[in-house]
Order: structure tokens, then C-alpha cells, then sequence
């Protein structure tokens, strides 16, 4: 059974400009959650989608927007990048059955350097 | 607000010893969970932990979780290098109905040999 994907792995952005990251899920899991991981904050929770709706959002700024498709498929969006945006954007993928619901399948991430 | 703490945040240790990484969480929480994350890779479910009392183990490593504490371990026994990771716990709360995960920082393992 395939993991979690994440494309693309790299990216570099200047400041302004905008990126989209895309994750694909492990067949069959529904909910898609997205984090940012930095070195001084650790891992913060971006928002989480499950069959298209967006169900929780973090304390992050508008400009950080995401979408799921039908298929489960979830893309990212930050709009103006900032220097701070720099970061792992990873993505989880769940939907289990009985004790092992809900345990997150992380994906390899994308590292964004805005420059 | 769940916030999630973890002690230490770096743990430098030998081969062959044991050791304990704490998981303190501020409010009611019905999971908990432990990830692994080797440099350069993704987290790793390691255990998950549902109810009060829960013990799991793998290897050398168990985790228990105390509700009423707000507390969770994860025991590391007679260490090995192959276990030098950075350890995440996290737990799981239900705004309106729907599960959110809020993580701790990490505990940085390193096994010296």
C-alpha cells in the first residue's frame, strides 16, 4: 500500500511570491492534516480536511489556505510568502478502524526556503 | 487551548542505560499518541494510547499513559544507538466533535556508545 505523498519535496520562493503544495493520502484515508515544522516551534497543527470540508484550522494567517478534492487528494496554498514561512510542510493522512483511528501517517514533507 | 509539553528537550545518554521522556498535557484528552522522526525524515507512529492505565511496548521502549495526571512516559530500556531519534508526543482533543492533534516539541534522544 502506498504512503503518504508529498509533492514537491524543495522549493525555493522569494519573498511575495505564492506556492502550492499538494498531498496525496493513503488509500482509503479521508482526513488530511497539514503541519509546519520549524526548529523553534516544533510541529504546528495548519488545519485538517476530511471529505472536502475543512473541520479544524491552527492559529495561522489567512494567508495559509488549503483545499481537499473528492478524491482526498489536499493542496496548500500560502499566499505572499513571508522569510518565516520557511519550513517542513508536512501532511497526515488517517482514517482507520478501531484503536488505530485517527493515528496519523505522515508524509516525507516539503521544505520551503523563501529567500 | 490543549498545549502539550515535553521533558527534557535534549537527552544525551549511553548505551546500555535507561531513561524516561516526560508528556504533560494541559486539558482533557482521549489519545495520546508517541512518534518517532530520524533526522531528514518524516514521524513514525510508534504507540498510541487510548485510556487511562494504557501500557503499550515495543522493543525497548513503552509508553503509559495517566489521565488524571495528564501524563504520559515513554521508558527507554538499555539503549541502543539505533534508537538516537527525535521524540514527539501528542495529543488528541475534539473541538466541535472533530479531532485535532497538538504536538509537543520533541525530546532529542542521542545514544552515545
Amino acid at each position: 500500500k502506498a504512503g503518504v505523498t508529498q509533492t514537491p519535496r524543495y522549493l525555493i520562493k522569494t519573498r511575495g511570491q505564492q506556492v502550492t503544495l499538494s498531498c496525496s493520502p493513503i488509500s482509503g484515508h479521508r482526513s488530511v492534516s497539514w503541519y509546519q515544522q520549524t526548529p523553534g516551534q516544533g510541529l504546528q497543527f495548519l488545519f485538517e480536511y476530511f471529505s472536502e470540508t475543512q473541520r479544524n484550522k491552527g492559529n495561522f494567517p489567512g494567508r495559509f489556505s488549503g483545499r481537499q478534492f473528492s478524491n482526498s487528494r489536499s493542496e496548500m496554498n500560502v499566499s505572499t510568502l513571508e522569510l518565516g514561512d520557511s519550513a517542513l510542510y508536512l501532511c497526515a493522512s488517517s482514517w482507520g478502524t478501531g484503536e488505530k483511528k485517527n493515528i496519523q501517517y505522515f508524509g516525507a514533507g516539503t521544505r520551503l526556503s523563501v529567500l | 487551548e490543549l498545549k502539550v509539553e515535553q521533558n527534557p528537550l535534549f537527552l544525551s545518554m549511553q548505551e546500555g542505560k535507561n531513561y524516561t521522556i516526560y508528556c504533560n498535557y494541559s486539558t482533557t484528552s482521549d489519545r495520546l499518541y508517541w512518534y518517532r522522526q530520524d533526522p531528514g525524515k518524516s514521524l513514525e507512529s510508534l504507540f498510541v494510547l487510548l485510556s487511562n492505565g494504557a501500557v503499550k511496548q515495543e522493543g525497548r521502549l513503552m509508553a503509559s499513559l495517566d489521565t488524571k495526571a495528564r501524563l504520559s512516559t515513554l521508558h527507554i530500556t538499555a539503549a541502543v544507538h539505533d534508537l538516537s531519534a527525535t521524540y514527539f508526543c501528542a495529543a488528541g482533543s475534539l473541538p466541535g466533535g472533530y479531532q485535532k492533534v497538538t504536538f509537543g516539541i520533541g525530546t532529542k534522544l542521542q545514544v552515545i556508545p
